[in-house]
């Protein structure tokens, strides 16, 4: 595709309520990453994918949150039983190679999912 | 684990005047980033240095990588209204978990008054 893309664009949850988020890479890109951005912040790292392979997850904050790409491409972040501490822009981004062993590679950002627990 | 401070938070500059922010790491890195992300929108990338001492232009934007690969900043010259947004730096390093991991700073808004 032309760009990063991830839906939904906005989404309100109730607190303890399951979320999912998803995100399309750019067609042919590798590598796959989940930030979280909180107001007035810079982007965290969550996990890191090269394929369907999670290679990185050691930025996801609990075992509430769970992310997969089954077949390399689309890629999905649920959190489960969502908390306000939850409520952050969530960012997609995407590499065309190895940004996990082969640094230097430009990341492509999607628009982000902005997620409010209420 | 590794650390990337930005500064300043803020900076208000009238239109034409310069800016500049600074980023420091923690640790020494393998390659700095820098990003701008306009309000309500996401970050972009603008440019990568590698290279201890490294200094790279774009158009009126300068940025430079320090000699001890821990340090970088990014100079605007002239500022002007289309340059209003959030510059982040990222710095890259091993995670020790499996991945070159980008760190970002919290970022300098810039606010240019016309």
């Amino acid at each position: 595709g032309a760009g990063v893309s991830q839906s939904p664009r906005y989404k309100v949850a109730k607190r303890g309520q399951d979320v999912a988020l998803r995100c399309d890479p750019i067609s042919g890109h590798v590598s796959l990453f989940w930030y979280q951005q909180a107001l007035g912040q810079g982007p965290e790292f969550l996990t890191y994918f090269q394929n369907e392979a999670q290679l990185d997850k050691s930025g996801l904050p609990s075992d509430r949150f769970f992310a997969e790409r089954p077949e390399g491409s689309v890629s999905t972040l649920k959190i489960q039983r969502t908390q306000q501490e939850d409520s952050a822009v969530y960012l997609c981004a995407s590499s065309l190679w190895g940004g996990g062993t082969l640094f230097r590679e430009t990341q492509y950002f999607g628009p982000g999912t902005r997620l409010l627990v209420l | 684990g590794q650390q990337v401070m930005q500064i300043p938070q803020y900076q208000h500059v009238q239109e034409g005047e310069d800016f500049t922010t600074y980023c420091n790491s923690s640790t020494t890195l393998s390659n700095i980033q820098w990003y701008k992300q306009r309000p309500g929108g996401h970050p972009v990338f603008l440019i990568q240095l590698v290279k201890s001492g490294e200094v790279k232009k774009q158009k009126r934007l300068t940025f430079q990588f320090g000699e001890a690969k821990k340090n970088s900043s990014l100079h605007i010259t002239a500022t002007q209204t289309t340059d209003v947004g959030t510059y982040f730096c990222a710095g890259q390093g091993y995670s020790g978990a499996g991945s070159y991991q980008l760190t970002f700073g919290k970022g300098t808004k810039l606010s240019v008054i016309p």
